[in-house]
C-alpha cells in the first residue's frame, strides 16, 4: 500500500463545475496535509494547506480532512481553464521529519 | 525577493560525469529537501536536511550526495553510481519541520539529461 494515493486521472469538467480531487494516506498519526498545483514542466506551488478535521477554504479552494477515513480532499468551485494542472498531496508521515507526495491527479478543465 | 534558485535550469552531461545541481534559499528556512520527479510521477526524496551540518537519507539515495555548511545552500551531486540520472530534479524548504512548518516552498527545478 502506497503512503499517499491518488487517482491519477484526468478527471475532465467542464468550466464553471466543482472539481473534486481525492487523496487517502495510510499513516494514522499524520497531522499536516497539503495541497500543491504542478503545472506541465514547472514546479509545484503549494495551494491549500489543513491541518484539523473539517474543511478549510480559500477562495474557489476547499481542502477538507478526515482523519478518522485517512483522507483529504480538494474542492475546486467556478473551474476555469487555468485550472487544468496535476495536483499533488503531500502528507507527514510519523518518524520522518519530511513530507511524502502522491503521485497527482491531472485535471482538465474543459472550456 | 525571498525566494529559492536553482540553476541551471538545464543540465546535460555524459554518462560516467558527476554532476553538482545548485540550490540557495533567502528565506532564513532551516529545512531543505531534494526531490526527483520522473515523467507522469510523483515526487521521490532524496536528502533532506533540518539544520545546517545535518542531512539525512530520503527515500532514493543511493547514487547522490548532498552538503549543507550554510543555512542557505544544499547543493546536490549525482554521481556516476546513479542508474538512471535523468530527471527533474527540485529543490524546496520549509520553516522547519512539525505543523505549518512543514509547508514546503520549491525552487524552479533543474532538467538534467545523462546520455
Amino acid at each position: 500500500q502506497k503512503e499517499v494515493e491518488q487517482n491519477s486521472g484526468p478527471l475532465s469538467v467542464p468550466e464553471g463545475a466543482i472539481a473534486s480531487l481525492n487523496c487517502t494516506y495510510s499513516d494514522r498519526g499524520s497531522q499536516s496535509f497539503f495541497w500543491y498545483r504542478q503545472y506541465s514542466g514547472k514546479s509545484p506551488e503549494l495551494i491549500m494547506s489543513i491541518y484539523s478535521n473539517g474543511d478549510k477554504e480559500d477562495g474557489r479552494f476547499t481542502a477538507q480532512l478526515n482523519k478518522a477515513s485517512q483522507y483529504v480532499s480538494l474542492l475546486i468551485r467556478d473551474s476555469q481553464p487555468s485550472d487544468s494542472a496535476t495536483y499533488l498531496c503531500a502528507v507527514n508521515g510519523r518518524g520522518r521529519r519530511a513530507l511524502t507526495f502522491g503521485s497527482g491527479t491531472r485535471l482538465q478543465v474543459q472550456p | 525577493d525571498g525566494g529559492i534558485t536553482q540553476s541551471p535550469k538545464y543540465l546535460f552531461r555524459k554518462e560516467g560525469q558527476n554532476v553538482t545541481l545548485s540550490c540557495e534559499q533567502n528565506l532564513n528556512h532551516d529545512a531543505m529537501y531534494w526531490y526527483r520527479q520522473d515523467p507522469g510521477q510523483g515526487l521521490r526524496l532524496i536528502y533532506y536536511s533540518q539544520i545546517v551540518n545535518d542531512f539525512q537519507k530520503g527515500d532514493i539515495a543511493e547514487g547522490y550526495s548532498v552538503s549543507r555548511e550554510k543555512k542557505e545552500s544544499f547543493p546536490l551531486t549525482v554521481t556516476s553510481a546513479q542508474k538512471n540520472p535523468t530527471a527533474f530534479y527540485l529543490c524546496a524548504s520549509s520553516m522547519g519541520t512539525g505543523g505549518a512548518s512543514y509547508e514546503q516552498y520549491f525552487g524552479p527545478g533543474t532538467r538534467l539529461t545523462v546520455t
